[in-house]
């Protein structure tokens, strides 16, 4: 049962083009919702985390875009760089105890210079 | 960088056989995760240690097992290798169970 739900699987923009990519979750229990970023052959980066007491968050180019009612969780990328091509993961968890994190499966982004 | 290392980098093993891996948390981190990333899937839990003691565990069988030493380090031994155990596998550490998680480059492990 895929617990975090990550769309979508594959993305190419342009270099400056803004991509997103959407998460949508069913436990009501999570209640922090980060973003890694992967490069082969290494492991993920933490990129930004949001918690649901706001509806948005920016940190450089990077921002997320929450709506607790519907449950979804968006990542914008601006003036997207050949640079971010990566994988991204969404993910979710409850902080209280155990952090473990729930994965979506990942969206491989490409941008074209 | 994150200062989460883990060792070795790769490692091939035969079906059957046991594997230890091994992860250095960060700096002033007392607690370690274990994750399991199979090829094109994200991360999949399988357990946490918080001041030595497990601290939550994903549906991960018996045969994955680990320890944490009292620096913090932490094991993962997995016993019985199947040929599904070929993965990614993952260590984060973070300063206490409830804080963000900072990730190792990983080990790959392939099980023929």
């Amino acid at each position: 049962q895929q617990q975090v739900k990550q769309s979508p699987q594959s993305l190419i923009v342009q270099k400056g083009g803004i991509p997103i990519i959407n998460c949508a979750y069913e436990n009501t229990a999570f209640d922090y919702f980060p973003w890694y970023q992967q490069f082969p052959g290494k492991g993920p980066a933490l990129l930004i985390a949001i918690r649901p007491d706001v509806s948005e968050k920016k940190e450089g180019r990077f921002t997320i875009s929450f709506n607790k009612s519907a449950k979804q969780f968006s990542l914008h990328i601006m003036d997207s760089q050949p640079g971010d091509s990566a994988t991204y993961f969404c993910a979710a968890s409850k902080r209280t105890g155990a952090n473990n994190l729930f994965f979506g499966t990942g969206t491989r982004l490409t941008v074209i210079p | 960088e994150t200062g989460v290392t883990q060792s070795p980098t790769h490692l091939i093993k035969t079906r059957g056989q046991q594997v230890t891996l091994r992860c250095s948390s960060q700096s002033g981190h007392n607690t370690v995760s274990w994750y399991q990333q199979a090829l094109g899937q994200g991360p999949q839990f399988i357990f946490q240690y918080y001041r030595e003691e497990e601290n939550g565990r994903g549906n991960f069988p018996p045969r994955f097992s680990g320890l944490q030493f009292p620096n913090y380090s932490s094991e993962l031994n997995v016993n019985a290798l199947e040929l599904d155990d070929s993965a990614l596998y993952l260590c984060a550490s973070s300063q206490t169970a409830s804080t963000e998680a900072f990730f190792g480059q990983g080990t790959r492990l392939t099980v023929v």
